[in-house]
């Protein structure tokens, strides 16, 4: 499998344009998982869903970013309008089951979206 | 609050030696703690998850314990190569919590 794939790598954006992130987590996994980590804060949860649906969107800092999972296989995380301090590295990652557990999934990270907003 | 401390912050240590690498936490009732390796500019890789009833776990060269009475895990590396120069993440999940509580992280440099 080629793993969890994320794109774009690097977006360099300005201030109020909206900006689009994909995933496309690991074929049969039904946990998909938006991270945001930064040196401040480290890696924070944004929003996970189970089987396409949302579950937990708490983390999600304010109206300004929404995401999506149309099906199974792709995932969008959008900031519309972006400002700079969401200046970030965005992960996705997918698991197989839950990581709370039991039983204990294992989490998979893709290699992340780095998003600069000037 | 769920906290999760590593120590220390950085960590620099000449190739082929060993070290070791200290999480705390607060996370209760606790469910699982994981070990994640990331390279610069990529995404964590998990190295070990360990259970409440699991207190040491091996992958390789890096070995993690758990002693969940005192909350407190390690994770030490053996023989220390170039390769290893990374930052090093605890993780901890709560029973019945829905999300990961993460630490900021071990930077390691391994220099030759």
């Amino acid at each position: 499998d080629a793993g969890v794939i994320q794109s774009p790598r690097h977006e360099v954006t300005e201030m109020g344009q909206e900006v689009t992130l994909r995933c496309k987590p690991i074929s049969g996994h039904d946990y998909l998982f938006w991270y945001r980590q930064t040196m401040m804060r480290g890696l924070e949860l944004l929003i996970y869903f189970n089987n396409n649906v949302p579950i937990d969107d708490s983390g999600m800092p304010e109206d300004r970013f929404s995401a999506k999972m149309p099906n199974a296989s792709f995932s969008t995380l959008k900031i519309q309008p972006s400002e700079p301090r969401d200046s970030a590295v965005y992960f996705c990652a997918s698991s197989l089951t839950g990581v709370t557990g039991p039983p204990t999934g294992e989490l998979f990270f893709g290699e992340g979206s780095r998003l600069t907003v000037l | 609050k769920n906290q999760v401390e590593q120590s220390p912050q950085s960590l620099i240590i000449l190739e082929g030696k060993n070290c070791t690498l200290q999480c705390n936490y607060t996370v209760s009732p606790f469910s699982n703690l994981r070990w994640y390796k990331q390279d610069t500019g990529r995404g964590p890789v998990s190295l070990t998850i360990m259970t409440f009833s699991e207190n040491t776990k091996s992958n390789g060269r890096y070995t993690a314990t758990l002693d969940a009475d005192t909350k407190q895990s390690s994770l030490h590396i053996t023989a220390s190569q170039l390769s290893d120069s990374a930052s090093y993440i605890c993780v901890v999940s709560g029973a019945g919590r829905r999300a990961l509580t993460f630490g900021s992280g071990t930077r390691l440099q391994v220099q030759p």
